[in-house]
């Protein structure tokens, strides 16, 4: 019954590394969404998606890019990872219609030392 | 953008009703109230949104203020493994875009 998969539960990297995550749906929705989690702070979206090789800005995207070249799979890419990108990563998909829910993946938690 | 205000904790005994508060009082009148919860270490779980009715299903009942300025989440017996964080989101209208707060910690206590 799995929605949403994301590659990793635990990464740990080195500054400087360029770092993917990978986010895999397969409810064939259009949309897709990276959230960042930081204690005290909730879930902040770095990036979402509507469709195939479209993207837009979330709240806090600097330090990161996306990719989605199929409609299943989004990415996330840290170009240069530093401490400070240090979080636990969240993929969504909501669904095109707005009543109803989306559905997350199980999270990554990224530890960048 | 609507956004939310919530507690940021509650505790509830084990076997009675939670009620988480939320505040969202700049809500449009096309955006929905949806209800998640997050347990440590888990990607967010949907429990229930509703629009304006009152919605019920096998997890909570969800109760919208006739002003849909606010609205409650009813646990109606808690249990342990109903302890988590519980956010409480209104959809931005014009897109998909899910605006989270900081959500409540509920602790349901033995």
């Amino acid at each position: 019954d799995v929605k949403v998969t994301q590659s990793s539960r635990y990464l740990v990297k080195r500054t400087g590394e360029k770092v993917f995550l990978e986010c895999v749906q397969d409810m064939d929705h259009e949309n897709m969404f990276w959230y960042r989690q930081d204690p005290g702070l909730g879930l902040r979206l770095i990036y979402f998606s509507y469709d195939v090789k479209m993207k837009e800005k979330g709240d806090i995207p600097e330090g990161y890019s996306v990719s989605r070249e199929k409609k299943e799979r989004f990415s996330l890419i840290l170009e240069s990872a530093s401490t400070n990108q240090t979080s636990m990563y969240l993929c969504a998909s909501p669904p095109d219609r707005a009543n109803t829910e989306a559905f997350f993946g199980q999270g990554t938690r990224l530890t960048v030392v | 953008d609507a956004k939310t205000t919530q507690p940021p904790s509650m505790d509830c005994a084990e076997g009675r009703a939670a009620n988480l508060p939320c505040n969202h009082s700049t809500i449009s009148g096309n955006e929905y109230v949806y209800w998640y919860r997050q347990i440590h270490s888990q990607g967010p779980q949907y429990i229930i949104h509703g629009l304006k009715n009152n919605e019920t299903n096998e997890m909570a009942s969800l109760i919208i203020t006739e002003d849909r300025k606010s609205s409650t989440l009813i646990l109606p017996h808690a249990t342990l493994r109903d302890t988590a964080v519980y956010y409480c989101i209104v959809r931005t209208s014009g897109t998909y875009k899910y605006i989270f707060g900081t959500g409540t910690r509920l602790k349901v206590l033995a």
